[in-house]
């Protein structure tokens, strides 16, 4: 079962309008969650990480939230622009074990479309 | 800074043939890791690497090889390629510690036929 579901698969949103993407993880002991944004043919770029105290963050204007109580993170983008049109990749990070990389737990991306 | 570079951008391979995917990076990043990304799934972790000479396998491991024999490089290997390894295959970098950013490389699209 996948540790962290995205929502909507894929959406079509007009430039200018705002959308909101969702993530649900169940990972557990959490240490962090990252949005990533992934332009088509290129790797995934970040946007924002946050950790257990932080609630919300901003880059540009992407604001991601975090409700580590409920484990539910979502991705704001405002005034969208034809150039976000991408995937956004959720990852959450577990804090268990000294070290390694397999404690990474990856969505598999919300697909969004802006169109003029 | 070139980041992390990736070689070559496609690769068509037939059954059973090997190749070696190279990953480099420019940061003096200590981790290093391979992922492959599959249409309608999220990036599964191949292998990854804390430091030179330290690798260990991820998720989906089989099939493939990891050396580090210097913080800049880390090439994984197809001993030989099945179809089932079609795939677009991300090398990433980032410091030790687990707030620290990965950046990962543009990506090579590998078909096996």
């Amino acid at each position: 079962k996948n540790q962290v579901e995205q929502s909507p698969q894929s959406l079509i949103i007009l430039e200018g309008k705002n959308c909101t993407l969702q993530c649900n993880y169940t990972v557990s002991p959490f240490s962090n969650l990252r949005w990533y944004k992934q332009d088509t043919g290129r790797g995934p770029v970040s946007l924002t990480i946050m950790t257990f105290s932080e609630n919300t963050k901003s880059n540009g204007r992407y604001t991601a939230t975090l409700d580590a109580d409920t484990k539910q993170s979502s991705l704001h983008i405002t005034a969208s622009q034809l150039s976000d049109s991408a995937s956004y990749i959720c990852v959450v990070s577990s804090s268990r074990g000294a070290y390694g990389n397999n404690r990474l737990a990856f969505g598999k991306g919300n697909q969004v479309v802006v169109i003029p | 800074n070139a980041g992390v570079t990736q070689t070559p951008k496609f690769q068509v391979l037939k059954t059973g043939q090997s190749m070696t995917l190279q990953c480099a990076q420019d940061m003096n990043h200590e981790y290093m890791s391979w992922y492959r990304q599959d249409p309608g799934m999220g990036l599964r972790l191949i292998h990854y690497s804390v430091g030179a000479g330290i690798t260990d396998q991820g998720e989906v491991p089989n099939g493939y090889n990891v050396s580090r024999s210097t913080t800049e490089d880390f090439p994984l290997r197809l001993l030989s390629a099945a179809p089932s390894q079609t795939s677009v295959y991300f090398c990433a970098s980032r410091r030790g510690g687990w707030t620290y950013e990965q950046y990962f490389g543009p990506g090579t699209r590998l078909t096996v036929t």
